[in-house]
């Protein structure tokens, strides 16, 4: 059982946008940064969201990050085939006193 | 650009130690900023934190395997290693290496990843 919640899977058509969800608490996303990864298959995860909404150098602007209170949202636009995969959030939490990650959402591109 | 190399066996024995590496290319791990960290990843399952290492030694690790891990730093190398000691069929699974960031936790660039077997 993960500390941050994201929905097991998410789907969408080629163009369309997808949403995924992480929820976590106070002593997490409610008062620390969140990250979101990319975890393709055979691949190391990517990062492609830091500090709630900041994006690397390289990763399209058609993914964006957001948080409001304790839930943090991934919205990627432009869905492609080459997306799916699946997507981790991320915090730290201050009463565990480490990191935690979300259980990862599986993204299928219909 | 950064580039990290993971080495080391993935395959181990129950009860034994693993020892992972992870060489640094593109960037100095002496010059601060940056906590080399270690993840992994069980099969069908999330992602778990082990901890991480500041240049100067100060390392931090997960208090659900703080008794059994050990990272290291050696600057001189430009790598970082993790150590696992005791291990069980628990803990099989990917192991990846990552440059992250302290205060924010995020992490960027990761490693290749190194596919942890314990198994007789």
């Amino acid at each position: 059982q993960s500390v941050l919640t994201q929905p097991p899977s998410v789907s969408a058509a080629p163009g369309q946008m997808v949403t995924i969800s992480c929820s976590g608490s106070s002593s997490n996303i409610g008062n620390n940064y969140v990250s979101w990864y990319q975890h393709l298959p055979g691949t190391a995860p990517k990062l492609l969201i830091y500090d709630n909404y900041e994006r690397p150098s390289g990763i399209p602007n058609r993914f964006s990050g957001s948080k409001s209170g304790t839930s943090a949202t991934l919205d990627i636009l432009g869905l492609q085939t080459e997306d799916e995969g699946l997507y981790y959030c991320a915090s730290r939490d201050s009463s565990l006193n480490h990191g935690v990650f979300g259980g990862g959402t599986k993204l299928t591109v219909l | 650009q950064v580039h990290l190399q993971q080495s080391g066996s993935g395959l181990v024995k129950p009860s034994q130690t693993l020892s992972l590496t992870c060489t640094v290319s593109g960037d100095s791990i002496s010059s601060g900023g940056y906590y080399w960290s270690w993840m992994r990843q069980h099969p069908g399952k999330g992602l778990e934190w082990i901890g991480y290492i500041y240049y100067s030694g100060s390392a931090f690790y997960n208090p659900s395997l703080k008794s059994r891990v050990t990272i290291s730093i050696d600057t001189s190398e430009n790598h970082f290693s993790l150590n696992l000691t005791s291990l069980t069929a628990a803990d099989t699974g990917m192991y990846y290496c990552a440059r992250g960031d302290g205060f924010s936790f995020w992490f960027d660039p990761w490693g290749q990843g190194t596919l942890v077997t314990v198994s007789s």
